[in-house]
């Protein structure tokens, strides 16, 4: 089955604190891995995919084959992180295209 | 070059009655992806339409059903509402360019609640 977790459901940290998002994922074959995200009252929108191997907003995402994970990271939180986190996944499913979106994560940046 | 929308925003239906729901996708888009967002969860993939055809679907019964239409606009159809249909319903459009799927964007969503 195609599944995507996400074990945290609230993450609070400090500003200027590391911050870590974890995401694995189970998948037979070889997915596109996404990270959205959905600022207050704002819509859900592309943070960054695995192909594009970008980082963007200082937020970078590696995807580990062995371990079926791909954990957003950021070395210095901002308080404008603070927004809900979710990763997803595309590929091929037994009806043609899909795509699994995990709980999400809730960030919440402190001063 | 406009967003995606979605209309209505809110609507109340009872259980057994049927809804439909719109969604304009952004200009220059081929795709539409329609998801259900359960308060609390993440969004859950319904089905995707690429140039009027479906492309792909989720675990969805076939009372959730969709159209394209020649202009990239969709609709999302639901026969028989059941209470648990109560949700956030997002549209995203996107372009598939040769085997590429874009980025998707979504748009801002239509709650339905059904008592």
């Amino acid at each position: 089955a195609q599944r995507v977790t996400q074990p945290e459901k609230l993450l609070s940290v400090f500003k200027g604190a590391p911050v870590e998002l974890k995401c694995n994922y189970s998948y037979s074959g070889s997915p596109e891995l996404f990270w959205y995200v959905q600022y207050s009252r704002q819509r859900l929108q592309l943070l960054l995919r695995h192909i594009s191997r970008e980082s963007i907003k200082g937020f970078t995402a590696d995807l580990n084959k062995g371990e079926t994970s791909f954990h957003l990271k950021k070395p210095f939180a901002q308080e404008e992180d603070s927004a809900m986190y979710y990763c997803a996944l595309s590929g091929r499913g037994n009806y043609g295209q899909n795509f699994v979106f995990g709980p999400g994560t809730r960030l919440s940046v402190l001063p | 070059e406009t967003g995606v929308t979605q209309s209505p925003t809110h609507l109340i239906k009872t259980r057994g009655q049927q809804v439909t729901l719109r969604c304009s996708s952004q200009s220059g888009h081929n795709t539409v992806s329609w998801y259900q967002q359960a308060l609390g969860q993440g969004p859950q993939f319904i089905f995707q339409y690429y140039r009027e055809e479906e492309n792909g679907r989720g675990n969805f019964p076939p009372r959730f059903s969709g159209l394209q239409f020649p202009n990239y606009s969709s609709e999302l159809n639901v026969n028989a509402l059941e209470l648990d249909d109560s949700a956030l319903y997002l549209c995203a459009s996107s372009l598939i360019s040769g085997r590429d799927l874009r980025e998707q964007f979504f748009g801002p969503g239509t709650r339905l609640t059904v008592l």
